[in-house]
């Protein structure tokens, strides 16, 4: 069973960058069928999806944020990572690394998060 | 990006009851839609996927329907458990994006 835990700071400053390595166990990061993804959740909000990278390193991210993200993958470490510059007050949040499934089965496309980190809580602030 | 809103806000039921939940997409988003449950303090479970497929080890008591932009999540008779929100989320389009989430309280 695939199991996802995110490390990284809790505490961030405004302006500097957030940086969380997601750990992936039990599993290959590069099995083909699975985005792995980063997704946020304020305080008592909904969940905003951040980005997602495939174990080639091809990238989706949210156009709100792509200014400002990065994400990377490091296979020989089963991790991928996320970076989130500038942040400010408003970066607040959980966030969560998950393993999305992406497959077409000849009739529908397939689609979901079914891998989930606990999620850290990252605070910005100084 | 595709906007989705779930409704109610808030679901009052009692135990053994059934739940209607809803989720309205901006524009179309075929059948490309899933359920999320989430309790405090968790993260997120998938539940249905494709808008209909429950996935592994969700209970029969979870259905899903709907294509286009309006689609439901049935919970045919609440169990103790199921207390929690839930949240559609589509995938036909990048971004992929979240509704705001109805919670489902013990009435």
């Amino acid at each position: 069973q695939v199991q996802l835990q995110e490390s990284g700071p809790g505490l961030v400053k405004p302006s500097q960058t957030l940086s969380l390595t997601c750990s992936v166990s039990g599993g290959s990061i590069r099995n083909g069928t699975y985005y792995w993804s980063w997704l946020r959740q304020p305080a008592g909000k909904g969940l905003e999806s951040i980005g997602r990278i495939r174990s080639s390193g091809s990238t989706n991210y949210n156009p709100s944020l792509k200014s400002r993200v990065t994400m990377s993958v490091d296979t020989s470490k089963n991790q991928f990572s996320l970076r989130l510059s500038s942040v400010t007050a408003a970066d607040t949040a959980v966030y969560y690394c998950a393993g999305e499934f992406s497959y077409y089965d000849g009739t529908n496309y397939n689609d979901g998060f079914d891998i989930w980190g606990q999620g850290t809580m990252v605070t910005v602030s100084s | 990006e595709i906007v989705m809103t779930q409704s109610p806000a808030t679901l009052s039921v009692s135990p053994g009851e059934r739940a209607t939940l809803s989720c309205r997409a901006s524009q179309s988003v075929s059948g490309n839609l899933d359920w999320y449950q989430q309790k405090p303090g968790q993260a997120p479970r998938l539940l249905i996927y494709g808008a209909s497929t429950r996935a592994t080890g969700i209970p029969a008591r979870f259905s899903g329907s709907g294509s286009g932009t309006e689609f439901t999540l049935t919970i045919s008779s609440l169990q103790s458990e199921d207390f929690a929100i839930y949240y559609c989320q589509q995938y036909n389009n990048w971004p992929l994006t979240f509704g705001g989430g109805t919670k489902v309280e013990i009435k």
